[in-house]
């Protein structure tokens, strides 16, 4: 069973810069896997925001933006807004089947 | 615009099946992947069925292999998810998401929740 971890939470202050990570069971993220991000607000759908690991969406804020980090994909949140605080998704492929991350809370205090 | 509105969700007994459809407008369907994801209340996103843009892929989660079942009528434009054997723990909402390529996901519908209790 493969498990894509995300951290629980994270709190950023309003014009501050936060990362995201999204780390694999199976061992190191690479863009073969080809990462995916979304966003989900309470009560509403997930929205995406990245996909292949750095690429935008038309729709996706600049202040996003995604990447390798370490051996996890990342999600870079810069120049936080208020309207950022969401539940951030990732989503990896691993050949005929996807896994989402664990999700991450994103406060904004 | 892209429009993806779900249908088909209800309360159902376990053991009993259900099948959801999923509208799509705005694109020409016949030419995308298209995918189920799913979220139990107060939980994360589980990924559940692709299906190429003509049929000849179709993956499946582990927890629903041979249980469900993902179509599509590209006449219709339309995508399909049939539930048999359902279970206390399929309970959720229902998302069909398109994606560019299998991998890539774009647009999301609003959901549909399927409730399975007896």
């Amino acid at each position: 069973q493969t498990v894509v971890t995300q951290e629980p939470s994270l709190t950023v202050s309003p014009g501050g810069t936060v990362t995201l990570t999204c780390a694999s069971s199976t061992g190191t993220v690479t863009s073969d896997y080809y990462p995916n991000w979304f966003q989900q607000k309470p009560g509403q759908a997930p929205r995406s925001l990245i996909y292949t690991t750095s690429n935008k969406h038309s729709w996706t804020p600049a202040r996003f933006s995604g990447s390798l980090l370490g051996g996890k994909a990342a999600l870079t949140l810069s120049r936080v807004q208020p309207e950022d605080e969401a539940e951030y998704f990732c989503l990896l492929y691993y050949g005929d089947t996807y896994v989402f991350g664990t999700g991450t809370k994103v406060t904004v205090l | 615009q892209v429009q993806l509105v779900e249908s088909g969700g209800g309360v159902v007994q376990p053991g009993r099946s259900l099948r959801l459809s999923c509208a799509a407008s705005g694109f020409t369907f016949s030419t995308y992947p298209m995918h189920w994801v799913r979220q139990a209340p107060g939980k994360g996103l589980e990924w559940v069925a692709v299906m190429s843009f003509d049929g000849t892929i179709k993956n499946y989660a582990d927890s629903v292999r041979g249980r469900f079942t993902i179509s599509r009528d590209n006449s219709k434009n339309r995508l399909y998810l049939q539930m048999n054997s359902l279970r206390p723990e399929d309970t959720a909402v229902y998302y069909c998401a398109r994606a560019r390529v299998l991998y890539y996901l774009d647009y999301w519908g609003q959901g549909t929740l399927v409730t399975v209790s007896s």
